[in-house]
């Protein structure tokens, strides 16, 4: 079964700085994706950004972008100009394209951005 | 499009009662998935339809724990009898199997917040 992996329980991060937060993966499969989603107080799971794994090509949004290593099945995120409204839980998250379309989420890092 | 829809967004109750849990998907998905959300346990998936049929339902916890989805456009979840152990935030989300560009996201609703005491 595939697991995600989050390291890093809480991160925290200056206004306007830039922060990584750490996700791992363990697949057998080749073809799958990959996500981040944020979940301010409001409980909304809103995605962030998304990366196919057939694709070399990192993903970005905007200020939000990601390091697929797929050899060393790693997925991290990437906030630039980091702002206050960034504060929130980030989940790492994984789906395959084979059959079952479900996601398996990591165990979530809170952020928190300092003014 | 609204998103999807859940209700209510939040519902206290008494140990034993009876607890039914709403979800609309986005009109034209056609997956629609139950998660729960607790501090200890983080995300889990506790069932997932595929065009109104349950696909996957290991991750419900018992038989106190049922779903339906009678059509496209509406999803249930209830919990009878209700316990403290099932507090949670419930999460509905459907997704779409299209084209490879926008295929695989799955769209969330706001959540429903359950209290059993």
């Amino acid at each position: 079964a595939q697991t995600v992996t989050q390291s890093q329980p809480e991160m925290s991060v200056q206004e306007a700085e830039t922060v990584t937060l750490s996700c791992t993966y363990d697949t057998s499969e080749s073809d799958y994706y990959l996500f981040w989603y944020k979940q301010p107080p409001s409980r909304q799971m809103i995605l962030v950004i998304r990366q196919e794994a057939y694709k070399q090509q990192n993903a970005t949004e905007n200020r939000f972008s990601v390091n697929f290593q797929k050899a060393a099945k790693s997925f991290s995120l990437k906030i630039s100009d980091s702002q206050l409204g960034d504060a929130a839980m980030y989940f790492c998250a994984y789906r395959t394209n084979q059959g079952a379309q479900k996601l398996v989420f990591g165990q979530g890092t809170r952020l928190t951005i300092n003014p | 499009d609204a998103g999807v829809i859940q209700s209510p967004r939040h519902e206290v109750t008494e140990m034993g009662q009876e607890v039914t849990l709403r979800c609309k998907p986005i009109s034209g998905h056609n997956s629609l998935f139950w998660y729960r959300q607790t501090m200890m346990r983080g995300l889990e998936l506790l069932i997932y339809f595929n065009n109104n049929v349950p696909i996957d339902d290991s991750g419900m916890p018992e038989d106190r724990f049922s779903a339906k989805m009678p059509n496209a456009s509406f999803s249930t979840l209830k919990i009878q009898p209700s316990e403290p152990r099932d507090s949670a935030v419930y999460f509905c989300a459907s997704s779409s199997r299209q084209t490879r560009s926008g295929a695989n996201v799955l769209t969330f609703g706001a959540g429903s917040r359950l209290t059993v005491l």
